[in-house]
């Protein structure tokens, strides 16, 4: 079946370095995708999301990046903070408003 | 509230015995979901109720799962006979659109 999905399940950047966290989905009937960010031991928060007749939206301090033409979305992250440290999921909205999740991502940020 | 609001926090349960766990929404949204999340992986949809459409029950794992949500508010996920792979922390959300507002989860462990 269709699915969400994410390249690498860990990433270690140095604090004050940019962060790129990658997405491939396979779902070309998502017109909607969200990043959520997930510390230990809370719920998922949202960060960013875009529509898919939008390919760049910024944020504070993220950018999500949306390709629909290779199915590819991305969160950078400016200038990394300790506080990033988290488990990052990028999700697709199919219309149906029933959001899927991928793995998520690890990132740890080194002092 | 303030948001979506999971009790209880943790719950430590025989092999066997039935759980229930309660999610009390955001005031006003329509839509709730329910996800399990097993240590280091990603949100496994199981149930998802839209106002007073037929929820969808399509990632509920098997019959002795169930889930109810009464009066478009408050809403019970019980898993009966639970077994050792039950062990998670499950999930609520709920919405008003696209996006999806997490509660901080219930931590189940079956001993």
């Amino acid at each position: 079946g269709e699915s969400v999905g994410l390249h690498l399940p860990t990433l270690s950047v140095q604090e004050g370095d940019n962060s790129i966290i990658n997405c491939a989905y396979s779902n070309s009937a998502s017109d909607y995708f969200i990043w959520y960010k997930q510390e230990s031991g809370k719920g998922p928060q949202f960060i960013i999301d875009i529509r898919s007749n939008m390919d760049k939206r910024q944020g504070q301090r993220v950018t999500v990046l949306l390709n629909k033409t290779v199915k590819h979305l991305s969160l950078q992250i400016a200038a990394t903070q300790p506080g990033d440290s988290a488990v990052y999921f990028c999700a697709e909205n199919g219309g149906d408003y029933k959001l899927s999740f991928g793995a998520g991502t690890t990132v740890t940020v080194r002092a | 509230g303030a948001g979506v609001s999971q009790s209880p926090s943790n719950k430590v349960t025989e092999k066997g015995k039935d759980v229930e766990l309660r999610c009390d929404p955001i005031s006003g949204h329509t839509a709730l979901y329910w996800y399990r999340q097993s240590l280091g992986q990603g949100l496994e949809f199981l149930i998802y109720f839209q106002g007073n459409s037929a929820p969808d029950k399509s990632g509920l794992p098997s019959d002795r799962f169930s889930a109810e949500r009464t009066g478009g508010s408050v809403s019970t996920l019980t898993i009966q006979r639970t077994q050792q792979e039950d062990s998670a922390v499950y999930l609520c959300a709920s919405s008003s659109g696209p996006n999806a507002f997490f509660g901080q989860g219930t931590r189940l462990t079956v001993v």
